[in-house]
């Protein structure tokens, strides 16, 4: 059980808007923590793909956003494509007894 | 370009000490900006972060593996190391490296090594 939750699954259609949310409580993201983003495709090691609830490292393009308000934050992809079906998971830091570095437990986007 | 390799046994027996070692090129572990930490990956599971290094020794580990983990850092060699003793088929898992940023409380790994598959068995 991961303590951030993440649905297990989302999907759409090429050229449609997808969203993915990352549930904490008040021990983490409720807390004031960043929350970051990684891509994971097949087979690949995870991709850094947003930080700091919002910003986008360089090379990643701006169809995919991020954003944070009260005990959740959301990974939004817009104009979806092929190539972005993968999993996503979320990161924060949790000041209770969990390990201060908590990952969500990832959501598989299929794109139709 | 910085970048991260991981290297181990592969297959560790049950009851024994898992070794894996990260080295890293194109930039030097010995920089204050960061820390450097190992994050697993179950077979068809999620990520869980195991533990971190800075390059000076300090450490600060996921209190679940506490008791059975060390990490540490040969910065002459560029490298950092982990030790996870008492093996357990749960144990297996892809293993990663990864450059970790540290900013007050908040963290983040920006820069991932490919991974490598740690088997667990007899």
């Amino acid at each position: 059980q991961s303590v951030l939750t993440q649905p297990p699954s989302v999907s759409g259609a090429p050229g449609q808007r997808v969203t993915i949310s990352c549930t904490g409580s008040s021990s983490n993201i409720g807390a004031g923590y960043d929350v970051h983003w990684y891509q994971q495709l097949p087979g690949t090691a995870p991709r850094f793909l947003i930080y700091g609830n919002t910003n986008r490292p360089s090379g990643v393009p701006d169809r995919f956003s991020g954003s944070k308000s009260g005990t959740s934050a959301t990974l939004a992809i817009t104009g979806l494509q092929a190539e972005d079906e993968a999993d996503y998971y979320c990161q924060s830091y949790d000041s209770s007894l969990s390990g201060y570095v908590v990952f969500g437990g990832g959501t598989k986007l299929t794109v139709l | 370009q910085m970048q991260l390799q991981e290297s181990g046994p592969g297959l560790v027996k049950p009851s024994e000490t898992l070794s894996l070692t990260c080295t890293v090129s194109g930039g030097s572990i010995s920089r204050s900006s960061y820390y450097w930490g190992w994050i697993r990956q179950p077979p068809g599971k999620g990520l869980e972060w195991i533990g971190s290094i800075y390059y000076s020794g300090i450490t600060y580990y996921n209190p679940s593996l506490k008791s059975r983990l060390t990490i540490s850092v040969d910065t002459s060699k560029n490298q950092f190391s982990l030790k996870l003793s008492s093996v357990t088929a749960a144990d297996t898992a892809v293993y990663y490296c990864a450059r970790h940023v540290r900013y007050g409380d908040n963290s983040r790994f920006d820069s991932w090594g490919q991974g490598t598959l740690l088997t667990v068995s007899s």
